[in-house]
């Protein structure tokens, strides 16, 4: 069974700059998240989709950061403008779907590496 | 709202000897526990869960884990470490809504 793709794995831009990451994940899995691991932080959830539907973006900021899962199944996550404070490792990770509610295990990508300059 | 506490965030043993990584959280309703694991430039992969029933899991590669539930805890246990397990540890927790709450993580180093 195909994992979790992410890419690129890793991306340099400068502050101000606009950058876009990819996530295909797990075939049939209804649920994908977007988390944001700041180095020495744990992942924090940016955005969590059901099918093409959004559950969860409380905690997307939304005056840069947007996020869009077309047809259910790939998603984008895009930074315009990026700041310093951005640079983290991005997961994007998916689950079976809500009928579980949160008994499922979220399967994760290797994660996108963003240092912003 | 839920929280998560890992109370080391470096812990550092001999191979072969016992290891505890410790987790707390805090939940207004019912949750269900988790720990992944991240080795170097990998993504995070469940090494167990508790969702209902035992309170004592058990996971891949040897690990195991206790649900208490009056001191809101689930370490994680392992009693006789290899040097492959040195890796970043993260305890989660999960709402029936599917909304998880991960801790910062417990980078665990095991020398030869």
């Amino acid at each position: 069974e195909a994992g979790v793709a992410q890419s690129p794995r890793y991306k340099i831009i400068e502050k101000r700059q606009s950058v876009a990451f990819w996530c295909n994940p797990i075939s049939g899995h209804a649920t994908l998240y977007w988390y944001q691991q700041i180095l020495g932080q744990g992942p924090k959830l940016l955005i969590q989709f059901q099918n093409n539907g959004v559950v969860d973006d409380s905690q997307l900021p939304k005056d840069r950061f947007s996020a869009e899962r077309l047809k259910g199944v790939d998603s984008t996550l895009k930074i315009q403008p990026a700041k310093l404070e951005d640079s983290a490792v991005y997961l994007c990770a998916s689950s079976l779907g809500l009928r579980g509610g949160g008994k499922n295990e979220a399967f994760f990508g290797q994660g996108t590496r963003l240092t912003v300059v | 709202a839920q929280s998560v506490t890992q109370l080391d965030s470096q812990v550092s043993v001999f191979e072969e000897a016992p290891v505890e990584l410790r987790c707390n959280y805090s939940s207004s309703v019912s949750v269900y526990l988790f720990w992944y694991v991240q080795y170097p430039n990998q993504g995070l992969q469940l090494l167990l869960k508790y969702l209902s029933g035992s309170t004592l899991v058990k996971g891949i590669n040897g690990f195991e884990a206790e649900f208490n539930k009056s001191q809101t805890s689930f370490h994680l246990r392992k009693p006789s470490v290899h040097i492959s397990d040195t890796a970043e540890y993260f305890c989660a927790v999960s709402t029936n809504a599917g909304k998880s709450t991960f801790g910062d993580g417990t980078t665990l180093t095991v020398k030869p």
